[in-house]
């Protein structure tokens, strides 16, 4: 069982907008603005897609965009593309015990 | 440009002890401030984050694995180590290791993967 709390699918048709959540506690998302969202495709590694909750990295498409509010994060892709179908997790700051934790992936469907 | 390169063997016999090292090529590993981290991903599931390294030296460990894992720099050669002993079937996974920009911010994030070891435990 993963710490942090995502759907396991969600889907959507090209050129709509999904939201993707991601749900912690008190002890993680909710004390630190340290959340990141990775994009992995099949047999590939994991791609950075934002950190810091919402920022961009270079070369990201402006298309995903990240938030917080309280316990929970949140990673909208919109205008969706065929490409954007993969797995998707989420990944939060926990403190200076448990340091970082992962959220158990979801599995983005382009229609 | 920098890329990580896991290697090691793919077949650990239960009880024994599993070890990877992570090449890095295109750059120092003691260039920029940044934690190199050990990440695994079993058949299926999500992401578990294992433990990272400072080229001081100074680790973190996931406290779930603390007591089986090592992780070693060797920064003549530009790697960095993974060892987890007493495994199990559980510690099958693929194993990916991974850059963290945090040293100076004080941030936890990932920027640059390696492609990932499959390593497979079994008699």
């Amino acid at each position: 069982q993963s710490a942090l709390t995502q759907p396991a699918s969600v889907s959507g048709s090209p050129g709509q907008s999904i939201t993707i959540s991601c749900t912690g506690t008190s002890s993680d998302v909710g004390s630190y603005n340290l959340v990141s969202w990775y994009q992995q495709h099949p047999g590939k590694a994991p791609k950075l897609m934002i950190y810091e909750v919402s920022k961009r990295p270079s070369g990201v498409s402006n298309r995903f965009s990240g938030s917080k509010s309280g316990n929970t994060a949140s990673l909208t892709i919109s205008g969706l593309q065929a490409e954007d179908e993969a797995d998707y997790y989420c990944c939060s700051y926990a403190g200076s015990s448990t340091y970082v934790v992962f959220g158990g992936g979801t599995k983005l469907t382009v229609l | 440009q920098v890329q990580l390169q896991e290697s090691g063997p793919g077949l650990v016999k239960p009880s024994q002890t599993l070890s990877l090292t992570c090449t890095v090529s295109g750059g120092s590993i003691s260039s920029g401030s940044y934690y190199w981290s050990w990440i695994r991903q079993p058949a299926g599931k999500g992401l578990e984050w294992i433990g990272r390294i400072y080229t001081s030296g100074s680790t973190n460990y996931n406290p779930s694995l603390k007591s089986r894992v090592t992780i070693s720099v060797d920064t003549s050669k530009n790697q960095f180590s993974l060892k987890l002993s007493s495994v199990t079937a559980a510690d099958t996974a693929v194993y990916y290791c991974a850059r963290d920009p945090g040293l100076l911010s004080g941030d936890w994030y990932f920027d640059l993967w390696g492609r990932g070891t499959l390593v497979t435990v079994s008699s």
